[in-house]
């Protein structure tokens, strides 16, 4: 079984921390996303990444940065924390761009910024 | 206008009842469409997937595709109380894409007993 791993389940940050969410897979996908989800908008992909060091601007990047310095690891980095990114953060790994390819979720962190 | 549409819901159907999921999305390129559910606090989890136009069944879960209206929706049967929850349609918009998945907002299905 696939197994994504998020490092925290629950998170309380005060505004203007630095915030960083750590994402781990150990099937060796190639493709590792974060996205944020929030009550009536959905999944709303924040970056992805489809190689080690490489990454791609979703839909809603700004606020945000990432991390892939090894194949397993995915991290989203806030800069300066803020109210409106009070959310769950979910973590995706898939193995390819293969039409089946399907998303494999970790279990989230719910964020709070106070 | 969003790309991928459910139906809002809330949904309710009784205990045994067939529950009938909706979703259309934009991008006529879409290929393969996939259909998660998600309980209450927890992370979504693959139940269907579909690539051809159709019906595919599994088990008491039925996904149909009909490219030609842009349209892709998810039939349970004998519908129990362990299916409440919501359920997101997802479409890969674009073959060979690291994008990957467009979600739907989301339909929450609640099981009467």
């Amino acid at each position: 079984d696939v197994k994504v791993t998020q490092s925290s389940r629950y998170l309380v940050k005060r505004t203007g921390e630095k915030v960083f969410l750590e994402c781990v897979q150990d099937m060796d996908h190639e493709n590792m996303f974060w996205y944020r989800q929030d009550p009536g908008l959905g999944l709303r992909l924040i970056y992805f990444s489809y190689d080690v060091k490489m990454k791609e601007k979703g839909d809603i990047p700004e606020g945000y940065s990432v991390s892939r310095e090894k194949k397993e690891r995915f991290s989203l980095i806030l800069e300066s924390a803020s109210t409106n990114q009070t959310s769950m953060y979910l973590c995706a790994s898939s193995p390819g761009t293969a039409y089946n390819s399907p998303l494999h979720f970790g279990n989230g962190t719910r964020l709070t910024v106070t | 206008q969003k790309e991928v549409e459910q139906n809002s819901g809330p949904l309710s159907v009784p205990e045994g009842a067939i529950a009938s999921l909706n979703c259309t999305y934009s991008d006529r390129g879409s290929q393969s469409f996939f259909w998660y559910r998600q309980y209450s606090g927890k992370s979504p989890e693959l139940i269907m997937s579909i690539y051809s136009n159709g019906d595919k069944e599994d088990g008491r879960f039925t996904a149909q595709l009909n490219k030609a209206s842009q349209y892709v929706s998810l039939l349970i049967r004998d519908s129990q109380p362990s299916d409440s929850a919501t359920y997101l349609c997802a479409v890969k918009m674009g073959a060979g894409s690291a994008r990957q998945l467009t979600f739907g907002s989301g339909t929450q299905l609640t099981v009467l007993p």
